[in-house]
């Protein structure tokens, strides 16, 4: 089974650094990753993907998203960070059902970053 | 965030209640889901539509018992709940273009943050 890791809980960034928030995949085949942001008290809302093509994935809110297949990672960044950035951020990969064929999403554990004004 | 709506968005029950919680896509789409979020834990998919048709069931409790009247539409009915039961239930909707389902992300409803008392 497909599955991804978020190895920090909490991520902490003063506004107007960069930011970076990690993800490594475990997949056989080709992977297909999704950043996903939580607010609160809100649904997930989508940030980005990667399928194929540039390593480079760009997505809302300035965000974007590196795809490192020899270091089997998918670290989330952005250059400036904002106050309102913080927020419950999910790594997620396409996986499919062994009985079916249907594809779902299998999420990560999720980091929280707070920036600091 | 008007894409997918969640009723209620919060409800209160005991044990021994029933009760439904309500998911209404704006979208199109012919997928529809049902995640649980518990404080530090991964997202779980706990059922998914795929064309009106039950795709996927992650061995969840007979107390859990999803509805999908159309694709636009989705519920899940609560029986004799337990407190572990409490969480977050998010609905999530997407565009499935193949029988096998696709890549395409999901949009999520704000969601119903349940507390079984």
């Amino acid at each position: 089974a497909q599955s991804v890791a978020q190895p920090e809980d909490q991520v902490n960034v003063a506004e107007g650094n960069p930011l970076t928030v990690k993800c490594t995949y475990s997949v056989s085949g080709n992977p297909y990753l999704f950043w996903y942001v939580q607010y609160p008290n809100r649904g997930l809302q989508f940030l980005l993907k990667y399928i194929t093509g540039d390593n480079l994935v760009k997505g809302s809110y300035g965000f974007e998203a590196e795809f490192n297949k020899s270091q089997t990672s998918f670290h989330l960044k952005k250059p400036s960070a904002l106050v309102s950035d913080s927020a419950l951020y999910f790594c997620a990969v396409r996986d499919t059902l062994m009985n079916t064929g249907f594809q779902k999403l299998v999420f990560g554990t999720g980091t929280r970053l707070l920036v600091s004004p | 965030e008007t894409g997918v709506t969640q009723t209620p968005r919060h409800l209160v029950m005991g044990m021994t209640n029933k009760k439904s919680l309500k998911c209404e896509q704006h979208l199109g789409h012919n997928a529809m889901y049902w995640y649980k979020q518990s404080a530090k834990k991964p997202l779980e998919l706990m059922f998914v539509y795929n064309f009106k048709e039950q795709t996927e069931n992650n061995s969840v409790p007979s107390r859990f018992s999803p509805e999908c009247p159309n694709s636009s539409h989705l519920f899940l009915h609560l029986h004799t709940l337990q407190p572990e039961d409490s969480a977050l239930y998010l609905c999530a909707s997407s565009q499935v273009t193949a029988r096998r389902g696709s890549y395409n992300e999901q949009f999520f409803g704000p969601g119903t943050r349940l507390t079984v008392l």
